[in-house]
């Protein structure tokens, strides 16, 4: 049974440049929340996607975008990268409506802004 | 300031020893859970907290969750160099609906 798979597992981009990360949920998950852990820090929730929209979204500029596509996989775009962006980027998926809040997480992608 | 406060920031600590962190609040959650997290890796789920005063056990690990619904902690009996990663602290707040984590303890276990 696959879990979550995020991809790539690690890149490098310079300022300004934009990136695309990539997540498959765990199989019969339908919902896909994206999370931004600086070092040494906790995750902080980017925004969450459920039958292709976004449902929620933290406190992040409109540089993050993301999309849901109809088999659940989603991608998280950042543009006009800074180096603060740097960052490992976690993706989880849950079923929406379990009740449960449930995350499953990927291994993360780690991005290194130069 | 972080929603979840977790306390402490970082804790070492020999084979064998007790240990217990702590997450606060002055939010009211829905429910809160723990998560470890190893180097390399994402967060794993490892108990989720619903009712206020509730107490979990999973082996060696007991989590127990505040009367008020805003602070829990967790408390690891006889610590095993196993037992070496970032333990996370989570919630869904009472008004709101996506998760949100503390910034974590680092826990190191020494042989």
């Amino acid at each position: 049974d696959a879990g979550v798979t995020q991809s790539p597992t690690h890149l490098i981009k310079t300022r300004g440049q934009q990136v695309t990360l990539r997540c498959s949920p765990k199989s019969g998950h339908d919902t896909v929340s994206w999370y931004q852990q600086a070092l040494g820090q906790g995750p902080q929730f980017i925004f969450q996607y459920y039958e292709e929209e976004e449902r929620q979204r933290g406190n992040f500029p409109d540089r993050f975008s993301g999309h849901q596509f109809p088999n659940y996989s989603s991608e998280l775009n950042v543009n006009a990268l800074l180096l603060g962006d740097s960052a490992l980027y976690l993706c989880a998926s849950s079923l929406f409506n379990s009740g449960a809040n449930v995350l499953t997480f990927g291994a993360g992608s780690r991005l290194t802004v130069l | 300031t972080q929603l979840l406060e977790q306390s402490p920031q970082f804790l070492s600590i020999q084979e064998g020893e007790n240990l217990t962190v702590y997450c606060n609040s002055s939010s009211v959650f829905s429910s809160l859970q723990w998560y470890r997290q190893e180097p390399g890796e994402g967060p794993v789920l490892l108990v989720t907290v619903v009712t206020g005063g509730e107490v979990k056990k999973l082996k060696r690990l007991t989590f127990q969750f505040g009367d008020a619904r805003k602070d829990s902690s967790l408390h690891i009996t006889a610590a095993q160099p196993g037992d070496t990663g970032l333990y996370l602290c989570a919630g869904v707040p009472h008004n709101n609906n996506d998760m949100r984590f503390g910034a974590g303890t680092r826990l190191t276990v020494k042989p």
